[in-house]
């Protein structure tokens, strides 16, 4: 049971580039979210699932996308990566609103 | 979007010393969880509080949820070198739309 686990660990773009992080968990948790953490602000909600073949906007939606075909994955896109989007992105998931979030170990992305 | 207020923003204490640290929020919250987050990795889950006036504790860590339910602290007692990171305290509402953290708490332990 490897929880959640996420690819690449770390990564760096050009200006302008695309990538997907993909996020994989286990545990048979319904609902996924993608979170971004900067220095002094927290963790912050881009994008987050609450089941296969759904996916719905967070805090800081604009620059990403997001896709959910199957329950155990749920990716995260940037189609033309900015330098403000350097990061460090988690993904949990969750079985039930009521339970915890479990995290990912995080990707670290800059882009320059 | 809305975060909670959380500090200290930093402490450096002595090894063997108590930690108190706290979150406050404008707006009510249903469940209130305290992470632990040491560098490089993913936050991992300390203490999960789901009823208000809660107190509960995971060894030496202890943490109430507030009686407004909108606040929480969290204290850790006789702390040890491995105690060092980043602590968030995070709030839920019971909406599918996730958690909101505070900025989090740097611990540094001088030996």
């Amino acid at each position: 049971n490897a929880g959640v686990t996420q690819t690449p660990k770390f990564r760096v773009l050009k200006t302008g580039q695309s990538m997907t992080l993909l996020c994989a968990q286990d545990m048979n948790h319904e609902y996924m979210y993608w979170y971004r953490q900067d220095p002094g602000m927290g963790l912050r909600l881009i994008h987050y699932s609450v089941g296969e073949g759904t996916t719905a906007k967070g805090e800081v939606p604009d620059g990403y996308n997001v896709s959910r075909l199957k329950k155990q994955n749920f990716l995260l896109g940037l189609e033309s990566a900015a330098p403000s989007q350097t990061s460090v992105y988690f993904c949990a998931s969750t079985n039930t609103l009521l339970e915890t979030q479990y995290f990912g170990p995080g990707t670290r992305l800059l882009v320059l | 979007g809305q975060q909670l207020n959380q500090s200290p923003q930093s402490m450096f204490i002595q090894e063997g010393e108590d930690v108190s640290m706290n979150c406050t929020s404008s707006s009510i919250f249903n469940t209130w969880l305290w992470y632990k987050q040491d560098p490089g990795e993913g936050p991992v889950l300390l203490i999960a509080l789901y009823k208000a006036g809660e107190l509960t504790s995971n060894g030496r860590l202890t943490a109430q949820f507030g009686i407004t339910r909108k606040d929480s602290f969290l204290n850790i007692s006789a702390s040890i070198p491995s105690d060092v990171g980043i602590y968030f305290c995070a709030g839920s509402r019971g909406g599918a739309d996730g958690l909101t953290f505070g900025k989090g708490t740097h611990l540094i332990i001088q030996p």
